[in-house]
């Protein structure tokens, strides 16, 4: 059963340009969430999406960042205008169902750097 | 207040003893409990995952929660070198999207 997967692995972009970072849950699973972890920083919650739903997105930036995650296809974490503050690694998590007993399992991040 | 905090480190130890990490937290919702960890530029690895306060073991690994004093460690017993990692704490609740509150993590490192 293979794990969650992330692409690209390793991102850059100039200031001013879009990144789209795509993740692909594991296999039964339709709960997805998007975690950025700045340099030297904790993990922060940015938002949660069921199959065509957004769930929570009270830690996503208000502007340039937008989420999807499509009935068909991989989910999208799309940063519009990228700016050099937003260089950091994005993980994505799934889990099978919604609920305390269904822990969360990352994939291996996605790395953008912005020059 | 930071809802997770999490002793920084780094914390460097001789292979072969035992490792304590800790976690405080402020928010009593908080009813589920992990320890993840992660690998230089890698994605975070479940380790444990507890429900409620007690402990739990798997392994030369122990989790405990102590929902009274909002406290959290975690134990690793005959450390090894393989060991060395970032240990991240994270926390949930029942109510909402159940996302994941993290600790700033913890950098382990053990010395043959």
């Amino acid at each position: 059963n293979a794990g969650v997967m992330q692409n690209p692995r390793h991102l850059v972009r100039r200031r001013g340009q879009e990144a789209r970072l795509r993740c692909s849950p594991m296999k039964g699973h339709s709960h997805v969430y998007w975690y950025r972890q700045l340099p030297e920083e904790g993990l922060k919650f940015m938002v949660y999406l069921q199959k065509e739903n957004i769930i929570d997105e009270s830690g996503m930036p208000k502007e340039r960042f937008s989420a999807e995650f499509p009935k068909e296809g991989p989910s999208i974490l799309r940063i519009q205008q990228v700016v050099r503050g937003d260089s950091a690694a994005y993980f994505c998590a799934s889990s099978p169902r919604q609920g305390g007993t269904d822990t969360q399992y990352f994939g291996p991040g996605t790395r953008l750097t912005v020059l | 207040q930071k809802e997770v905090e999490q002793d920084p480190g780094p914390l460097s130890v001789p292979e072969g003893a035992i490792v304590s990490l800790n976690c405080t937290y402020s928010n009593s919702a908080f009813q589920y409990f992990m320890w993840y960890r992660q690998y230089s530029r890698k994605g975070p690895e479940l380790l444990m995952y507890t429900y409620s306060s007690g402990n739990k073991e798997d392994g030369r690994f122990t989790a405990q929660v102590d929902k009274s004093s909002k406290y959290i460690s975690l134990f690793i017993r005959d450390s090894q070198p393989s060991d060395s990692a970032t240990y991240l704490c994270a926390m949930s609740a029942p109510q909402g999207a159940q996302k994941l509150v993290f600790g700033h993590g913890t950098r382990l490192t053990i010395n043959p």
